[in-house]
């Protein structure tokens, strides 16, 4: 099956600062990447994501990166806030699969003042 | 806030008691997903449903644990006799597609199992 792997396990970063987490997959087949923010006590909300159609997407502060020669895929994170500061999982899954999403182990960043 | 409702949000059981969670998918989704969070670690698929049906619980223990989705009604994921192991939280996710399309999901806030 699908096995993520996800890098740093935490993140500190002063704010302003850009952040950087990155993950590898092992399933070529794969082909759908979101990331999803956690906060302390909440369930994961889904903040960007990622087709295997595209190298690149980008929302506002947040960029993600995609590739598929690599099987890895990056989030990007700039002019970091402290509202920032989370639990960052990304997950992997494919078409067929029922949208059964294997994730990461997360990243805890922290944004400092 | 039409999102995906858990109750109840805190569980509190002793050993060898049933433990229920229930699941509300956002409005018009058909699909729900179960996922487990032990402390500090990412969340582990644990079953797949639509009405009626299970889809996929490949990620499921074989003894203790059950779950549905009922024609009318929120999904269940059934703990029987809980252990300590059994303490984590577990979150409930709804999907407006499923097999052959790859969509988002959408996470309810979670429902945290302490077994005393």
């Amino acid at each position: 099956g699908e096995n993520v792997e996800q890098h740093p396990s935490t993140l500190s970063v002063q704010e302003g600062d850009s952040a950087v987490i990155k993950c590898t997959y092992s399933d070529s087949a794969s082909n759908y990447f979101p990331w999803y923010k956690q906060e302390l006590g909440k369930g994961p909300q889904l903040i960007i994501d990622i087709r295997s159609n595209v190298g690149e997407k980008k929302d506002q502060r947040i960029a993600v990166t995609l590739n598929k020669t690599a099987k890895h895929f990056s989030l990007h994170i700039t002019e970091t806030q402290p509202e920032d500061s989370a639990v960052y999982f990304c997950a992997a899954s494919m078409t067929g699969g029922g949208n059964k999403l294997t994730f990461g182990t997360g990243t805890q960043l922290k944004v400092e003042l | 806030n039409a999102g995906v409702m858990q109750n109840p949000r805190h569980l509190v059981r002793r050993r060898g008691q049933e433990a229920r969670l229930r699941c509300s998918p956002m409005k018009g989704h058909s699909h729900v997903y179960w996922y487990r969070q032990l402390p500090e670690e990412g969340l582990k698929f644990m079953v797949y449903l639509q009405k009626e049906n299970i889809i996929d619980e490949s990620g499921m223990p074989k003894e203790r644990f059950s779950a549905e989705f009922p024609k009318e009604g929120p999904s269940i994921l059934r703990i029987q006799q809980v252990v300590r192991g059994d303490s984590a939280a577990y979150f409930c996710a709804s999907s407006g597609s499923g097999q052959g399309i790859t969509g988002e999901l959408f996470f309810g806030e979670g429902s945290r199992l302490t077994v005393l």
